[in-house]
């Protein structure tokens, strides 16, 4: 079935410093999005990708949708502590959505 | 505009139980789907609801069910409770079916003992 991969599992920044991630897989897919995820509470949207190639950004938040549709990454530039928690991307195939496994950040002050 | 809501917050059961949890989507949204989330798994897709038909459903067996209100509120079920069942039952809704932006609850967290 379906699969995305994130890398990496997880990281460990300098406050100040930027982070990069990504997410693959060895499907093509319509959409990525990609989520963050704190403690105790549900995923939050971040940034939505429509179109190969497309390059978003969001505040410090930086994603891009590969151009061969199989692949999206995610940058935050200058990160702060509360950029702390885990990373999703997600991404649809049909009406169905699959998540990858997460990316967990933590910001070293 | 208030965010999706899920009650209970917390829930702890005993194996064989049944236990219905429930998701408020944000005012306007039509569509509600069910995610579960544990640590060896992920986020799993459980079903997506519209119009208070079942419109899409993952890969998991028929004791997890679910329904729809004319509201749009939403109720899962899951019945026969396995250990495994244990987990963080999130819910999402979006605008309409199909459409991805997807906006979370804080999800229930389900213990099976």
């Amino acid at each position: 079935g379906q699969q995305l991969n994130q890398s990496p599992q997880s990281m460990f920044i300098q406050e100040g410093e930027d982070v990069s991630m990504n997410c693959t897989s060895s499907s093509i897919f319509n959409t990525w999005l990609w989520y963050k995820q704190d403690p105790g509470e549900g995923p939050v949207l971040l940034i939505a990708l429509y179109k190969a190639g497309e390059l978003t950004s969001n505040g410090r938040l930086t994603a891009q949708f590969g151009i061969t549709r199989k692949d999206s990454f995610l940058n935050i530039s200058a990160s702060i502590p509360s950029d702390v928690g885990i990373y999703f991307c997600a991404a649809n195939y049909g009406q169905n959505f699959v998540f990858g496994p997460g990316t967990r950040l933590s910001v070293l002050p | 505009k208030a965010g999706v809501t899920q009650t209970p917050r917390y829930l702890i059961k005993t194996r064989g139980q049944q236990v219905t949890l429930s998701c408020s989507p944000i005012s306007g949204h039509r569509s509600v789907s069910w995610y579960q989330q544990t640590p060896g798994q992920g986020l799993q897709f459980l079903f997506e609801y519209f119009s208070e038909t079942q419109r899409n459903k993952g890969n998991f067996p028929g004791r997890f069910s679910g329904r729809q209100f004319s509201n749009s509120r939403s109720e899962m079920n899951v019945s026969t409770l396995e250990l495994g069942d244990s987990a963080l039952y999130l819910c999402a809704s979006s605008l309409a079916q199909g459409t991805y932006e997807q906006y979370f609850g804080p999800g229930t967290r389900l213990t099976v003992t």
